[in-house]
C-alpha cells in the first residue's frame, strides 16, 4: 500500500527558505495529484498547494509568492519549498494523495504522511 | 477568499446521533469532504464528493450537502468517534479550503 514519509529540517530561522520532501513508497507517483498542508499548533488545516507529474501546479493565492512545489518522477518525490519563513509558519507539514485516480483532480485526500513539525526560531 | 464556518464544539452520547455542520457560501455547489483527526495523528477522509465513503470507514459515517450548508453524520456515534473533524471544500476558483474545525466530544 502507498505510504507517504516527509523529511526535512524541524527548525528554520526566520527570514530563510523551507525545503521539505516527501517520499512516495509502494506506489508510483505518477497519476495522481500530490498535496503540501499545514497545521499550526492547536489550530486547523491549511492548504498549501498540489502537483501532478505532467507538471500542473496550483498554489493556495495566500502563499503563492512564497511557494515553489516540485517533483520528480525518478526518485518518486515531491518537494515543497516555501520561502522568508516567519513563527507564523510554524506547524506541522504533511504531504498528502489526491483521491482520484487515473489523473481526476478531487482535491480530497486519502493518504497523509505522518507530517513533520517545523518551528521558526532564531 | 472563500470561507468554510464550522461550530467549534459538539457532543453526543453513546448510540446518539451527532452532527457537525459546515457554512459556506452557495457551498452545496461545490464538493465537500470531512476528515477526522484524532490526538497527535494525521487527518482521515471520511466523507468525500459531498456524500462517498472511502473504502474502510464504517457506514455510521454519512454527509450531505446542499444551499449553503454541508453536514456530517455519525448515527450511532461511539467512544472511538471522538475526534475533530474538519471540512473543506474547492472549485476551481476558491481551490482548497478547510474549516476551522469541531471537537466532537461523545459523553
Amino acid at each position: 500500500q502507498v505510504q507517504l514519509q516527509e523529511s526535512g529540517p524541524g527548525l528554520v530561522k526566520p527570514s530563510e527558505t523551507l525545503s521539505l520532501t516527501c517520499t512516495v513508497s509502494g506506489g508510483s507517483i505518477s497519476s495522481y495529484y500530490w498535496s503540501w498542508i499545514r497545521q499550526p499548533p492547536g489550530k486547523g488545516l491549511e492548504w498549501i498547494g498540489y502537483i501532478y507529474y505532467s507538471g500542473s501546479i496550483k498554489y493556495n493565492p495566500s502563499l503563492k509568492s512564497r511557494v515553489t512545489i516540485s517533483l520528480d518522477t525518478s526518485t518518486n518525490q515531491f518537494s515543497l519549498n516555501l520561502s522568508s519563513m516567519t513563527a507564523a509558519d510554524t506547524a506541522v507539514y504533511y504531504c498528502a494523495r489526491d483521491f482520484g485516480r487515473f489523473g481526476e483532480l478531487t482535491n480530497a485526500f486519502d493518504i497523509w504522511g505522518q507530517g513533520t513539525m517545523v518551528t521558526v526560531s532564531s | 477568499s472563500y470561507e468554510l464556518t464550522q461550530p467549534p464544539s459538539v457532543s453526543a452520547s453513546p448510540g446518539q446521533t451527532a452532527s457537525i455542520t459546515c457554512s459556506g457560501d452557495k457551498l452545496g455547489d461545490k464538493y465537500a469532504c470531512w476528515y477526522q483527526q484524532k490526538p497527535g495523528q494525521s487527518p482521515v477522509l471520511v466523507i468525500y464528493q459531498d456524500t462517498k465513503r472511502p473504502s474502510g470507514i464504517p457506514e455510521r459515517f454519512s454527509g450531505s450537502n446542499s444551499g449553503n450548508t454541508a453536514t456530517l453524520t455519525i448515527s450511532g456515534t461511539q467512544a472511538m468517534d471522538e475526534a475533530d473533524y474538519y471540512c473543506q471544500a474547492w472549485d476551481s476558483s476558491t481551490y482548497v479550503v478547510f474549516g476551522g474545525g469541531t471537537k466532537l466530544t461523545v459523553l
